[in-house]
């Protein structure tokens, strides 16, 4: 049912930018590219989402490709407490669509 | 602003038994939706409620029901558990509009014995 790809696990030092990949081969026109992380049994916490064009909070970035087929949600200095599963989803944006379909996931683990 | 809070945090039931979890949204949130949590499916979406009216349904048997009060607080139940039925389970809250993000509570872990 999920429609995006990511690696399984990735591995970044602290301090370092964290980049995270994602691949959608197969959005639509009106769907946004959506991020959440979950840290180990918590609930999911928002992060960020976009449409086409690049996206900054305070939290990360996102950059999606022009095609819009994939897209990177980029940690510019990750912290240990970045440790957490994340989730790309992608999302119609009408009225309604709340429903949040989730893949696996990437497992992110920041090392000292 | 006050997140979205869940009740109870952990919860211990037999087989058979039936169960009912609470959520209450952020202030001004008029959709609510919940989610199940297993190792072995990940993250499902159960049903969302709008305006007291269930909007959208994942599927899950009809064992799973909810229903959402006029001040947005929500209530889902299980009836006959299930060993299986041991989860996570989580609420999100969001405004409105479709094109916003959902918070979600710590949820719920349901234990069924």
């Amino acid at each position: 049912d999920a429609k995006t790809t990511q690696p399984t696990s990735m591995d970044c030092a602290e301090g370092r930018a964290a980049n995270l990949p994602c691949n959608h081969s197969t959005i639509s026109g009106n769907e946004y590219v959506y991020w959440y992380r979950q840290i180990h049994s918590q609930g999911p916490q928002y992060i960020i989402h976009g449409l086409k064009n690049n996206e900054t909070n305070e939290m990360a970035s996102l950059i999606i490709t022009e095609d819009r087929k994939s897209s990177t949600l980029i940690l510019p200095h990750a912290t240990l407490r970045d440790t957490a599963v994340y989730y790309c989803i992608v999302r119609p944006s009408y009225q309604g669509a709340q429903k949040l379909v989730f893949g696996q996931g990437t497992r992110l683990t920041i090392n000292p | 602003k006050a997140g979205v809070t869940q009740t109870p945090r952990y919860l211990i039931k037999t087989r058979g038994q039936q169960v009912t979890l609470s959520c209450s949204p952020i202030s001004g949130h008029r959709s609510v939706s919940w989610y199940q949590q297993t190792p072995g499916q990940g993250l499902q979406f159960l049903f969302e409620y709008f305006s007291e009216t269930q909007r959208n349904k994942g599927n899950f048997p009809g064992r799973f029901s909810g229903r959402q009060f006029s001040n947005s607080r929500s209530e889902m139940n299980v009836s006959t558990l299930e060993l299986g039925d041991s989860a996570l389970y989580l609420c999100a809250s969001s405004l409105e509009s479709g094109n916003t993000e959902a918070f979600f509570g710590q949820g719920t872990r349901l234990t069924v014995v």
